[in-house]
């Protein structure tokens, strides 16, 4: 069965650092997105990407992020210059159109 | 701003108890509301609703959407300990985005 598989599961780095974060979404879906979730809170919508740009981005999703989906298969999330708040599970996702989506089982990002 | 709310945020409950867990959402150009459920990792689909009024069914698990009221009700008839999760209700608007509600998270207690 399909799945969407991210890289790596588990992420220490050091504040200030930059920090890539990789997913390889299902092969013929539409739709991208990340989400993070900080321990024991909600899902947290950050970015949602389609026809290889932006189409939202939550007020989460500043300057210190980015996306890119650079060879048409793997969908990157970079964060550029890590806070100790940025520590959370990443998760990817991606989707048709108008279907469900489909999780990755996230990458935990620790800033120290 | 788009938002979406669930309750009860919390349930502890026993097995072969019934649960209703409900889900309000507003969204802009609103085209579908979503049921995952959450255990240790990634949310893992339920359910996807669209049309009001008819009802979604996978075993124990039924859902409705009342796209009048703007809100959603997901069931579990017969529960047990493994239904413990995270259920969260995400709803999505014309971008094909989805916005989650922050969850209720049930307890089933043997």
């Amino acid at each position: 069965e399909p799945e969407v598989t991210q890289t790596p599961s588990h992420q220490v780095t050091q504040m200030g650092q930059e920090v890539i974060l990789r997913c390889v979404p299902i092969s013929n879906h539409l739709y991208f997105y990340w989400y993070r979730q900080i321990l024991g809170q909600k899902v947290e919508f950050l970015v949602s990407f389609y026809n290889n740009e932006i189409s939202e981005k939550s007020e989460i999703f500043d300057d210190q992020f980015s996306v890119e989906r650079p060879d048409g298969s793997n969908f990157t999330l970079k964060i550029r210059s890590t806070k100790l708040e940025d520590s959370a599970m990443y998760f990817c996702a991606s989707r048709l159109r108008d279907t469900e989506a489909f999780f990755g089982q996230g990458t935990r990002l620790t800033v120290v | 701003e788009d938002k979406v709310v669930q309750s009860p945020l919390s349930l502890v409950v026993h097995e072969g108890d019934t649960v209703t867990l409900n889900c309000s959402y507003e969204v802009t150009n609103f085209r579908s509301l979503l049921w995952y459920k959450q255990e240790k990792k990634a949310p893992t689909f339920l359910f996807m609703l669209t049309s009001s009024g008819i009802e979604k069914k996978s075993g124990r698990l039924s859902s409705i959407l009342d796209k009048k009221e703007l809100s959603s009700i997901l069931n579990i008839t017969a529960t047990q300990t493994g239904d413990s999760a995270i259920y969260l209700c995400a709803a999505g608007g014309h971008n094909n985005d989805m916005r989650f509600g922050a969850g209720t998270r049930l307890t089933v207690k043997p």
